[in-house]
């Protein structure tokens, strides 16, 4: 079984611009969620789509967006890019209900700003 | 303060060791509780998910809840250098693994 595939896993953008991540889930799996982790501030929940919804929602800034498609791929987006977005932006996959127990990290995209 | 604190480390015990990493929280709400190991540039991997109170056993891997104490362990047994990264605790009000609220971290290094 494929794992969570993270596109790309590094990238270099400027103040102001804007960035676009993808993660595609293991195969089944209904349920995406995005992290941000920075070294000050550890993992922080960004939002979960599940079935093309977004279910949850952390407390990030409207410049922080995301969607998921038919087949379960997310991407996240991030206008307008701060200094401080420069952080490893994870996802993760499960299946999106009480009858699975298992969740898969991706291996993660390094964004920096300069 | 944070919603879940965790002690950053290092942690530096000797190989065969027990190790004890622990996580204390605020929010009484929450009711799933997890353990992850995170590898120097890769994504956290899961280890143990559980269940209001009680203690769960996987292998070398012992994870303990006391929702009284707001108080979660992961027990390490005859720990070996590969178990050498960093462990996160999460938890969520949820099922699943919905909107988890994770500690920062605890940096383990276990020397042959």
């Amino acid at each position: 079984k494929a794992g969570v595939t993270q596109t790309p896993r590094y990238l270099i953008k400027t103040r102001g611009q804007q960035v676009t991540l993808s993660c595609s889930p293991i195969s089944g799996h209904r349920s995406v969620s995005w992290y941000q982790q920075t070294p000050g501030q550890g993992l922080q929940f960004l939002f979960e789509y599940f079935s093309e919804t977004q279910r949850n929602k952390g407390n990030f800034p409207g410049r922080f967006s995301g969607r998921q498609f038919s087949n379960s791929r997310s991407e996240m987006n991030v206008s307008t890019l701060e200094l401080g977005d420069s952080a490893l932006y994870l996802c993760a996959s499960w299946g999106g209900t009480t009858s699975y127990n298992e969740q898969f990290f991706g291996p993660g995209t390094r964004l920096t700003v300069l | 303060q944070k919603e879940v604190e965790q002690d950053p480390g290092p942690l530096s015990v000797p190989e065969g060791a027990i190790v004890s990493l622990n996580c204390t929280y605020s929010n009484s709400a929450f009711q799933y509780f997890m353990w992850y190991r995170q590898y120097s540039r890769k994504g956290p991997e899961l280890l143990m998910y559980t269940y209001s109170s009680g203690n769960k056993e996987d292998g070398r891997f012992t994870a303990q809840v006391d929702k009284s104490s707001k108080y979660i362990s992961l027990f390490i047994r005859d720990s070996q250098p590969s178990d050498s990264a960093t462990y996160l605790c999460a938890m969520s009000e949820k099922t699943g693994f919905q909107k988890l609220v994770f500690g920062t971290g605890t940096r383990l290094l276990v020397s042959p």
